[in-house]
């Protein structure tokens, strides 16, 4: 099993619907969780940091739910301009060499 | 602010060439970080730095080297490419390294190595 696991769409969504993806951890210690965003042949970039009372940016709401090992993303309202992979990481405080990148989960949003 | 850059943006080279994609940043970060990217496996860590004068092997440090000329620059120099080396590689820094702190990725360079 791999230590994070995304699934990796693509999710193909009409304009204004909501979207939401998971993404499940295999080390019950993790303590940072992040979701980044990487459009097509970019870097990624930092989306939101997720909080384990859940936290809410604008059309993104992260939640992490620790008894079941995974964290999610909601995108309400969904633009043209979400279409993009995005990528949950997963890290134990303290160590950069045990930061995990998920494979990503790619979604369109169609018109 | 510029950020994280890296060069070369692209390169090519054949098997058994050496050489080192540079990557420096302006935001004062004490670590700084090299992955690569390949399809549907993720960004694997290749090696990081957590402060200037230090620096750590990752999950697939081999055939690569790094170094940290100083707090801005974090080099990676492969010695002798191999193909199974062709990739994307990302370099990022932060804060520190204890995880709970933001990356800032440089724009990648795509390598290809025949």
């Amino acid at each position: 099993r791999k230590e994070v696991e995304q699934d990796p769409g693509p999710f193909n969504v009409p304009e204004g619907a909501t979207v939401a993806f998971n993404c499940t951890y295999s080390n019950s210690a993790s303590q940072s969780f992040f979701w980044y965003r990487q459009d097509c042949r970019k870097e990624p970039k930092l989306l939101m940091s997720v909080y384990s009372s859940g936290n809410e940016d604008g059309r993104f709401t992260a939640q992490l739910n620790r008894a079941s090992q995974y964290i999610s993303l909601l995108i309400r309202d969904s633009k043209l301009s979400d279409s993009a992979t995005y990528l949950c990481v997963v890290t134990p405080y303290s160590s950069a060499s045990k930061i995990i990148f998920g494979s990503g989960t790619r979604l369109s949003i169609r018109p | 602010n510029a950020g994280v850059t890296q060069t070369p943006k692209f390169q090519v080279l054949k098997t058994g060439q050496s050489m080192t994609l540079q990557c420096a940043q302006d935001m004062n970060h004490n670590s700084m970080y090299w992955y690569r990217q390949d399809p549907g496996m993720g960004l694997r860590l290749i090696y990081y730095s957590a402060s200037e004068g230090t620096t750590d092997k990752g999950e697939v440090p081999n055939g690569y080297n790094v170094s940290r000329l100083n707090k801005r620059e974090f080099s990676l120099r492969l010695e002798s490419a191999a193909p199974s080396q062709t990739s994307v590689y990302f370099c990022a820094s932060s804060e520190s390294t204890s995880g709970s702190y933001e990356q800032y990725f440089g724009p990648g360079t795509r390598l290809t190595v025949t």
